[in-house]
């Protein structure tokens, strides 16, 4: 079965600051995305940034960028310059291949960004 | 502007009733999806449709039920015979032609449902 795994309840970092969050996975598939999602207060989900397996390079998206170490099946954010609107659950998500929209999420992050 | 709209927001519903949570949307997307989130276990797969007039089981039918009879719309009904359906409910699109295979959803802004 595969499955995502966030050790990190909960956490928090001042303003300004670098913060990262870990998530592992399981699976057998060699091809697969992985994803980074918030859920701000407001609770609709908005996706971060996406991972294709098949890709070496490390996604970046402005403040946002990812650690994939795919051999030890990893996909940690890293969040640069934190702001009080990344005040957020962060959920990392997983998806075979072909297989469209059937995300397999973790348990969640709650990231609290300190004035 | 194109999005998900997910209705009701808040739905109280006693114990033994049916509740049906709509969700909409004008993206033209050809896949949907519902979600349920219980806090401290992310969010499970429910049902799921990829195409108008067929869906499949999702991690937890049980206790639900989805038609989709129109590409725009995709309503879950959650029946008594589900038996914890305090949750936050959250639907998504996503389009397997124009983002073919990215697994990228789109999300409503989701209904919470509380039995008395």
């Amino acid at each position: 079965a595969q499955t995502v795994t966030q050790s990190q309840p909960e956490m928090s970092v001042q303003e300004a600051e670098t913060v990262t969050l870990s998530c592992t996975y399981d699976t057998s598939e060699n091809n697969y995305y992985l994803f980074w999602y918030k859920q701000p207060p407001s609770r609709q989900m908005i996706l971060v940034i996406r991972q294709e397996a098949y890709k070496q390079q490390n996604a970046t998206e402005n403040r946002f960028s990812v650690n994939f170490q795919k051999a030890a099946k990893s996909f940690s954010l890293k969040i640069s310059d934190s702001q009080l609107g990344d005040t957020a659950m962060y959920f990392c998500a997983f998806a075979p291949y072909n297989q469209g929209g059937k995300l397999i999420f973790g348990q969640g992050t709650e990231l609290s960004v300190k004035p | 502007d194109g999005g998900i709209t997910q209705s009701p927001k808040y739905l109280f519903r006693k114990e033994g009733q049916n509740v049906t949570l709509s969700c909409e949307q004008n993206l033209n997307h050809d896949a949907m999806y519902w979600y349920r989130q219980d806090p401290g276990q992310g969010l499970r797969l429910i049902y799921y449709s990829q195409i108008v007039n067929d869906f499949q089981k999702g991690d937890i039918a049980e206790g639900y039920s989805v038609s989709r009879e129109k590409k725009e719309s995709f309503p879950l009904t959650v029946t008594s015979a589900q038996k914890n359906p305090t949750a936050f409910y959250l639907c998504a699109s996503s389009s397997d032609r124009d983002r073919a295979y990215t697994g990228e959803l789109f999300f409503g802004e989701g209904s919470r449902l509380t039995v008395l």
